[in-house]
């Protein structure tokens, strides 16, 4: 099955400067791969999403990029404010209404 | 749009009793829900994958007998915790999505956490 490996476990930044968060998958089957935000005590929320047919997708300060070939993908937060802290999951799947496989996680902190 | 309701959101209940939890999609049909569980500082972990109108298809080392899931209408799918015990105490997380051709991403509800005492 499909496996999703996400780095850093953490990651700190200061505000205003830009995060990096990546991710690899082993299926290259995968077509999918959506990063969501989850803050405490709270559900998963989609922030943006990319399939494999795009290598880079942007909406305001987050874009996401894809190397299929490489099998990796990466989450970019650029001018990073205090509500950008939480945890974020990135994930994949071989279409977006089929079960997810999630990497472990990133807690991103912004210092203010 | 695109908003997953889940209750109860927190719930504390003794050992051996059962405890269900519902999903719905508020604004939209979701063909297919799915369960997940998540443990503390943990990624999530699918259970079990719900269509409507047919059996749900569990993941591998999930009980079906123990965690009982019904998706009975396009807008409600039911997770039943029979029996819970204490290692049953986790957070549960449902999501929806569209589905069928649509390849509509899956939408999240806010969890159920679950103590059994």
């Amino acid at each position: 099955g499909e496996n999703v490996e996400q780095h850093p476990s953490t990651l700190s930044v200061q505000e205003g400067d830009s995060a990096v968060i990546k991710c690899t998958y082993s299926d290259s089957a995968s077509n999918y791969f959506p990063w969501y935000k989850q803050e405490l005590g709270k559900g998963p929320q989609l922030i943006i999403d990319i399939r494999s047919n795009v290598g880079e997708k942007k909406d305001q300060r987050i874009a996401v990029t894809l190397n299929k070939t490489a099998k990796h993908f990466s989450l970019h937060i650029t001018e990073t404010q205090p509500e950008d802290s939480a945890v974020y999951f990135c994930a994949a799947s071989k279409f977006g209404n089929e079960k997810l496989t999630f990497g472990t996680g990133t807690r991103l902190t912004i210092i203010p | 749009g695109a908003v997953v309701s889940q209750h109860p959101s927190w719930v504390i209940c003794k050992s051996g009793t059962s405890v269900k939890i519902e999903c719905r999609s508020l604004d939209f049909q979701a063909t297919t829900m799915f369960w997940y569980r998540q443990f503390p500082k943990q990624s999530l972990m699918l259970m079990a994958t719900s269509n409507e109108g047919s059996k749900a298809t569990y993941e591998q080392g999930v009980e079906k007998d123990k965690f009982l899931i019904n998706h009975a209408s396009l807008t409600l799918s039911t997770l039943t915790v029979t029996s819970a015990h204490p290692e049953d105490s986790s957070f549960y997380i449902c999501s929806a999505t569209l589905g069928g051709y649509h390849n509509q991403p899956q939408h999240f509800g806010d969890g159920t956490r679950l103590s059994i005492l």
